[in-house]
């Protein structure tokens, strides 16, 4: 596999259920980020993860929680949403930090969640 | 909060020259311009970049102006794949929180 690939790719859950979104990148990366998009809304940033350290939550509530094991890998565990919460997730990943260059991000397809 | 402004949508016919205006009038000094390109139900997917003058690809041109107030994407000849959202972001690259996606411009391609 290569570049960041996402798991389950779409997911329907009820306002009670635990799941989790997973992310992987195959770039060696040392940053990702996790990404909220609704339907004709801009991309929201969630989480920003650096060397496995998280350094942005913008905000979110938590009963969105990201986990990151490793710099390869990327969780978001979901709790108790609501039906706003729908939408189309989006992990990324970047060489960030001073050798990052342009520092792209690399985006996976995401994961479509419908919360009934 | 998102530093840049651009049209929310446009319309092109094939074979013409796109250019999408980014309006940064707060840029700072070590902030660079980026664009990335979405289709729908996908991740952006990056284009280019550029701190300064003009940078060209394969894909697109960017041209920044001395002041760096603005910045022009130009797509040569688009083609009705090219129909996208477009989305123009300044912020540190050194930094993996300060580049922030804005509402982007909707490029739609007409035959």
């Amino acid at each position: 596999e290569t570049g960041v690939t996402q798991t389950p790719r779409h997911l329907v859950m009820g306002m009670t259920n635990k799941k989790s979104l997973k992310c992987e990148q195959h770039l060696g990366h040392n940053a990702m980020y996790w990404y909220k998009q609704s339907a004709k809304k801009p991309l929201e940033l969630m989480f920003v993860y650096s060397l496995e350290e998280r350094v942005e939550n913008n905000s979110v509530p938590s009963r969105f929680s990201p986990e990151c094991p490793n710099s390869s890998h990327l969780f978001l565990h979901l709790h108790t949403l609501q039906p706003e919460d729908s939408a189309l997730y989006l992990c990324a990943s970047s060489q960030g930090g001073l050798q990052a260059g342009n520092n792209e991000q690399f985006f996976g397809p995401g994961t479509r969640l419908t919360v009934l | 909060l998102a530093k840049t402004t651009q049209p929310i949508s446009m319309d092109s016919y094939e074979g013409q020259e796109v250019n999408i205006t980014c309006s940064h009038n707060n840029i700072a000094t070590n902030d660079y311009i980026t664009w990335y390109q979405q289709f729908p139900s996908q991740g952006p997917r990056f284009i280019i970049q550029g701190y300064k003058t003009k940078v060209t690809n394969e894909v697109a041109s960017l041209f920044i102006p001395a002041d760096r107030k603005s910045s022009t994407l130009s797509l040569p000849r688009v083609s009705l794949s090219d129909t996208a959202v477009y989305y123009c972001l300044v912020g540190d690259r050194r930094d993996n929180n300060d580049m922030r996606f804005g509402a982007g411009t909707r490029l739609t391609v007409k035959p």
